[in-house]
C-alpha cells in the first residue's frame, strides 16, 4: 500500500489527452513539491515534472503537471505510441522523513 | 556526459554479502546527494535512502534503516549500497538516482539486478 494514491491505469487515443492523479495528504503533498518521472519498459524512471509543475530541458510541453491541496496531477496530451509507460509521482513526507512514491500508473495508448 | 553508471547484476545465495556501485561522471560528484531506489520485480519505487558525497551525511528510510548500508567515496565519485546478509525478498532491481535542488531525482543509473535465490 504506497503513501500516494495513484489509478493502476489509464487509456486514451493517440492525439487525445489524458491525466494521471495522484493523492495524498498534508504531511505529503500537501506541503512539499511533487515530481513525476515516466519509466519505458525495461528502462529506468526519468524525470518528467518537479517541483509541481516545472519541466526539466528536453521534455516536451505536452507533460504539465499541476497541483490543488493534496492531490497532483500529471497531464499529457498529443499523446503518442511512444508514451506508453508507467507513470510514478513522488514527494517528500514530513511524518516519514522519507521520500515517497505513488504506486505508478500504467498508460496505454489505443 | 553527465551519468550514473552502476555495476553490473548479481546472483547471490540467501546469507551472502554484496556491495554495489554507482559512479557519478560530468558533474560535480560532492555536491549533490545520491539516493537509491529499490524495484521490486512488476512492483513500483520504494525509496532506500541518501548519502552526500561531499561530507557522507546519510539519512535512511524507515523502511530499509537497519537491513542496508549505504556509503560513498568521493575520491573516485562512487556511491555504494551494501548488504551483510541477503534474503531472497531483496531480489530486485536497485536504482542510483541524483537528487536535484528539492526531494526530486533529476539523473538515474540504469540500475542493478540483485536476485537472490538458494
Amino acid at each position: 500500500q504506497s503513501v500516494l494514491t495513484q489509478p493502476p491505469s489509464v487509456s486514451a487515443a493517440p492525439g487525445q489527452k489524458v491525466t494521471i492523479s495522484c493523492s495524498g495528504s498534508n504531511s505529503n503533498i500537501g506541503n512539499n513539491y511533487v515530481s513525476w518521472y515516466q519509466q519505458l519498459p525495461g528502462t529506468a524512471p526519468k524525470l518528467l515534472i518537479y517541483d509541481n509543475t516545472e519541466r526539466p530541458s528536453g521534455i516536451p510541453d505536452r507533460f504539465s503537471g499541476s497541483k490543488s491541496g493534496t492531490s497532483a496531477t500529471l497531464a499529457i496530451t498529443g499523446l503518442q505510441t511512444g508514451d506508453e509507460a508507467d507513470y510514478y509521482c513522488g514527494t517528500w513526507d514530513s511524518s516519514l522523513s522519507a521520500v515517497v512514491f505513488g504506486g505508478g500508473t500504467k498508460l496505454t495508448v489505443l | 556526459e553527465v551519468q550514473l553508471v552502476q555495476s553490473g547484476a548479481e546472483v547471490k545465495k540467501p546469507g551472502e554479502s554484496l556491495k554495489i556501485s554507482c559512479k557519478g561522471s560530468g558533474y560535480s560528484f560532492t555536491n549533490y546527494w545520491i539516493g537509491w531506489v529499490r524495484q521490486m520485480p512488476g512492483k513500483g519505487l520504494d525509496w532506500m535512502g541518501i548519502i552526500y558525497p561531499g561530507d557522507s551525511d546519510t539519512r535512511y528510510s524507515p523502511s530499509f534503516q537497519g537491513q542496508v548500508t549505504i556509503s560513498a567515496d568521493k575520491s573516485i565519485s562512487t556511491a555504494y549500497l551494501q548488504w551483510n546478509s541477503l534474503k531472497a525478498s531483496d531480489t530486485a532491481m536497485y536504482y542510483c538516482a541524483r537528487r536535484g535542488s528539492y526531494w526530486y531525482f533529476d539523473l538515474w543509473g540504469r540500475g542493478t539486478l540483485v536476485t537472490v535465490s538458494s
